[in-house]
């Protein structure tokens, strides 16, 4: 089993829709984890990180389901600028050191 | 707006070249990575360093790569004899090394060798 699983898409959605992507990890020891986007040949840039609680930063909300060692993020009242790959990162260790490990991401498409 | 930086951007080499990549970390971040970006295996981590100590470079294939911080603002990583299948996206990272620290990407170095 792979340790980060994602969906890789793509998503074709229309401005305005809600989409929900999905992630599963391997490690059930792993303590951080956080959502990444990645422009069409650019860098990865961090979105948000997960807390257990669940957390919300405007129109992206991320969960996280210890029991079932998954991830969500869903974006509401998508924007043609959310077009991009999302990546779900999970750090594997208990150690404090932040290695992490990247799924190949979800490409999401938004259309006018 | 403190960036990590990486030279050179692009790089086009033939197979049994030397590749020397850069990076300079964010001012004062003591952990940096280097990532390799393909489209079959996505984001693999090759190395990493601590206060300039090399921590883990499992990820890299020992016989052809190196990976080396001269300095606290100079990371290199290097492939000699490149081939034809080190061709790919090369990110270095940097960041302050705590459990929930995010990382901040370089813009990377796409390799292809011809």
């Amino acid at each position: 089993r792979k340790e980060v699983e994602q969906d890789p898409g793509p998503f074709n959605v229309p401005e305005g829709a809600t989409v929900a992507f999905n992630c599963t990890y391997s490690n059930s020891a792993s303590q951080s984890f956080f959502w990444y986007r990645q422009d069409c040949r650019k860098e990865p840039k961090l979105l948000m990180s997960v807390y257990s609680s669940g957390n919300e930063d405007g129109r992206f909300t991320a969960q996280l389901n210890r029991a079932s060692q998954y991830i969500s993020l869903l974006i509401r009242d998508s924007k043609l600028s959310d077009s991009a790959t999302y990546l779900c990162v999970v750090n594997p260790t208990a150690s404090g050191y932040s290695t992490l490990t990247f799924g190949k991401g979800t490409m999401l498409l938004v259309s006018p | 707006d403190a960036r990590v930086t990486q030279t050179p951007r692009h790089k086009v080499t033939e197979m049994g070249q030397e590749v020397t990549m850069r990076c300079q970390p964010i001012l004062g971040h003591n952990t940096v990575f280097w990532y390799r970006q393909t489209m079959m295996q996505g984001l693999e981590l090759l190395a990493y360093f601590r206060n300039r100590a090399p921590l883990d470079d499992s990820g890299m294939p020992k016989d052809r790569f190196s990976a080396e911080m001269p300095d606290a603002t100079l990371a290199t990583l290097k492939i000699q004899p490149s081939e034809p299948r080190d061709s790919a996206v090369y990110f270095c990272a940097s960041g302050l090394g705590r459990g929930r620290e995010t990382q901040y990407f370089g813009p990377g170095t796409r390799l292809l060798v011809l």
